[in-house]
């Protein structure tokens, strides 16, 4: 399996708040991807990553920002939470964009009531 | 923007039987197609890719066709087992950029006893 951490793993807050979900890998890989998957919906880019301090937004990036300061670590910031923000969230890393698979982490569960 | 289809949201067969998923694809620009299976609780991890150049590509008990002319993907896997039962979905790269991969909604694979 991928080296690829996910914390916390489940998590419970209210409206309003602030939250921070963090993907650590240990594969070295230069791109890296945060995505939500709600039922219906399938998986849905928000951020992704492609080196040190370089992030672009994805197809649902509203409310979500994203910081990358060492090649291990991607974070994922919910400024202040909203219930439509209930998901799991999945990061994701890959050695190259398009042309090698994207190997995924274990989750998040978030909910905010 | 176009986006990865299933023909099926659920699929049961016996076990023992072979399986087969189908996607449909709608970018004839997207080069790369990545297999994925979910099981629940987890990440999706990956089964089997294949690059355009290629029709048909063979793994574990599993092989993926690609059939460009109509824009459609398939995976089979033989002997079925209980361990397959899982969300199946496909990926293509029609982006094209840094952010990757376009995923399809899913099939879930039952297997019956």
């Amino acid at each position: 399996d991928a080296g690829i951490t996910q914390s916390p793993r489940h998590k419970v807050t209210e409206t309003g708040t602030p939250v921070t979900l963090r993907c650590h890998q240990t594969e070295n890989h230069r791109y890296m991807y945060w995505y939500r998957q709600d039922p219906g919906h399938g998986l849905r880019l928000i951020h992704y990553s492609y080196g040190v301090k370089d992030t672009d937004k994805g197809e649902v990036s509203d409310g979500y920002s994203v910081s990358r300061s060492k090649t291990e670590d991607f974070l994922l910031t919910l400024e202040s939470a909203t219930s439509s923000q209930t998901s799991v969230y999945f990061c994701a890393i890959s050695e190259m964009a398009g042309s090698q698979p994207q190997h995924f982490g274990d989750g998040t569960r978030l909910s905010i009531l | 923007g176009e986006s990865v289809g299933l023909h099926l949201p659920t699929l049961s067969v016996q076990e023992g039987d072979n399986s087969i998923i189908n996607c449909a694809y709608s970018n004839s620009a997207s080069d790369y197609f990545i297999w994925y299976k979910q099981e629940s609780g987890k990440g999706p991890q990956f089964i089997i890719d294949i690059r355009s150049n290629m029709d048909k590509r063979q793994g574990q008990r599993v092989t993926v066709l690609l059939n460009k002319t109509v824009k459609h993907l398939s995976l089979q896997i033989a002997a079925t087992q209980p361990g397959d039962s899982a969300v199946y979905f496909c990926a293509e790269n029609s982006g094209g950029g840094a952010d990757g991969l376009t995923f399809g909604k899913g099939t879930h694979l039952i297997i019956q006893p």
